[in-house]
């Protein structure tokens, strides 16, 4: 089972530019990374999916190296409402019998 | 606007009883998943029902167990309820098994007591 690793915690500003690193050694060959923002008393929210190289779509861009040990997701210019907590889950995608397991979560502090 | 509607939302138990939490999935949906919040903590995965059928399981005992109804509808059950159960219920629906994009309820807050 891939087991995720992110920073507690990270602060930034409005209008900079935020990567938020997971590690994830044991990522298996059929594994995707997804990652997901969470705002308090509401259900995770998926941002961004990938399996290798880059993804961007119009919220964020998700960085993943060759050997896919670590992924990067990248949120550019970051408002306040950008405060939340982002989990790193890594598992199969479709057709696979797979536990989905979370990271522990990065609690963003964006500051004005 | 996701579509997944959980129910109650708020749930008080005592230790030793049971509790049932339901999950209605988005239109077109066939994967429900559960998980389990504690406070301060990432969700941890309970199991995902596809189709009806159990698609894998996380590190729960037994006496957690669920049920996929023919419209897709999930039941999440309990029983022996422990001081430790407290904790944001949350189901996901998606498209289809493993990690597809999944879409979150707002969860149920129980509460053991």
């Amino acid at each position: 089972l891939a087991k995720t690793t992110q920073p507690i915690s990270m602060d930034s500003y409005e209008g900079q530019e935020v990567n938020i690193t997971c590690s994830h050694n044991n990522i298996a060959t059929n594994d995707y990374i997804t990652w997901y923002q969470q705002f308090p008393s509401q259900g995770p929210r998926f941002i961004i999916q990938g399996y290798k190289t880059k993804v961007t779509n119009e919220v964020a861009s998700l960085f993943i190296p060759a050997d896919r040990k670590s992924s990067t997701l990248s949120l550019p210019r970051v408002s306040l409402s950008d405060t939340a907590v982002y989990y790193c889950l890594v598992g199969p995608f479709s057709g696979n019998t797979g536990k989905l397991i979370f990271g522990q979560g990065t609690t963003l502090q964006v500051k004005p | 606007e996701t579509g997944v509607t959980q129910s109650p939302t708020h749930l008080i138990k005592t230790r030793g009883q049971q509790v049932t939490l339901r999950c209605s999935s988005q239109s077109g949906h066939n994967t429900v998943s559960w998980y389990q919040q504690a406070l301060g903590q990432g969700p941890q995965f309970i199991f995902q029902y596809y189709r009806e059928e159990e698609n894998g399981r996380g590190n729960f005992p037994p006496r957690f167990s669920g049920l996929q109804f023919p419209n897709y509808s999930s039941e999440l059950n309990v029983n022996a309820l422990e001081l430790d159960d407290s904790a944001l219920y949350l189901c996901a629906s998606s498209a289809d098994r493993g990690a597809e994009t999944q879409y979150f309820g707002p969860g149920t807050r129980l509460l053991v007591l």
